[in-house]
């Protein structure tokens, strides 16, 4: 199992701040995901990066993936209370497992 | 269509006894995974299917789990003689396989939440 490490694991931030979530693991991987969770529903799928260095914005939300595809970051510019949830990055190994970090817990005040 | 759906939503059960779990994929996916969420921790993976066969399973699980996917479409997820471990959320996810073994996005149920007294 590759593992994924993700962090901070707990944030608490105010409205309009930014900031960086890191999910980072010593394996090599063809294709990371990132995915929100809120409290009583499964994760929803925000992207997935692919390509060495790759760089996808959606909105607020900028997600990277690193040169050698060993790690991937999530910046959030202007937090809204909207973006309260549990951010998951998820990768595949070499077998059909989509395996799932622990996560980072975000919650934005108003 | 609307989505994976999965039943129970909720089960408490006592320690020692069995309990199975439905999911219901999106139709067109052939793809269906097994996960298991407990508070404040992301899914951790139990169990994979593509179309009615189990391709993989973890190694964590024990042998008190199976899960089936008898026709391809709907799958189940048994637990024997449960146990207060077992208590979790066990989420159930469908997706569509694409060419190149690609990961593809993942559509979750709601989620059957367990608890074990």
């Amino acid at each position: 199992t590759q593992l994924l490490e993700q962090s901070p694991q707990f944030l608490s931030i105010q409205e309009g701040e930014n900031l960086t979530v890191y999910c980072n693991s010593s394996s090599v991987f063809s294709s990371l995901q990132w995915y929100r969770q809120e409290p009583g529903e499964g994760p929803v799928l925000l992207v997935t990066v692919v390509t060495g260095g790759e760089v996808k914005k959606l909105k607020r939300l900028t997600f990277q993936f690193g040169d050698a595809r060993k790690d991937s970051s999530l910046h959030i510019t202007a937090a809204q209370p909207g973006d309260t949830g549990l951010y998951l990055c998820a990768g595949r190994g070499s077998g059909y497992a989509l395996n799932f970090g622990k996560g980072t817990s975000l919650l934005v005040t108003p | 269509d609307t989505g994976v759906s999965q039943d129970p939503r909720h089960k408490i059960t006592k320690r020692g006894q069995n309990v199975t779990f439905r999911c219901d994929p999106i139709s067109e996916h052939n793809r269906l995974y097994w996960y298991r969420q407990t508070l404040g921790q992301g899914p951790e993976f139990l169990t994979y299917f593509q179309n009615e066969a189990q391709l993989e399973k973890s190694r964590l699980l024990s042998d008190r789990f199976s899960a089936e996917r008898p026709k391809g479409s709907f799958s189940t997820l048994e637990i024997q003689r449960t146990e207060q471990g077992d208590s979790a959320m066990y989420l159930c996810a469908s997706s569509l396989g694409s060419a190149g073994g690609s990961i593809g996005e993942l559509f979750f149920g709601e989620g059957s939440r367990l608890t074990v007294l």
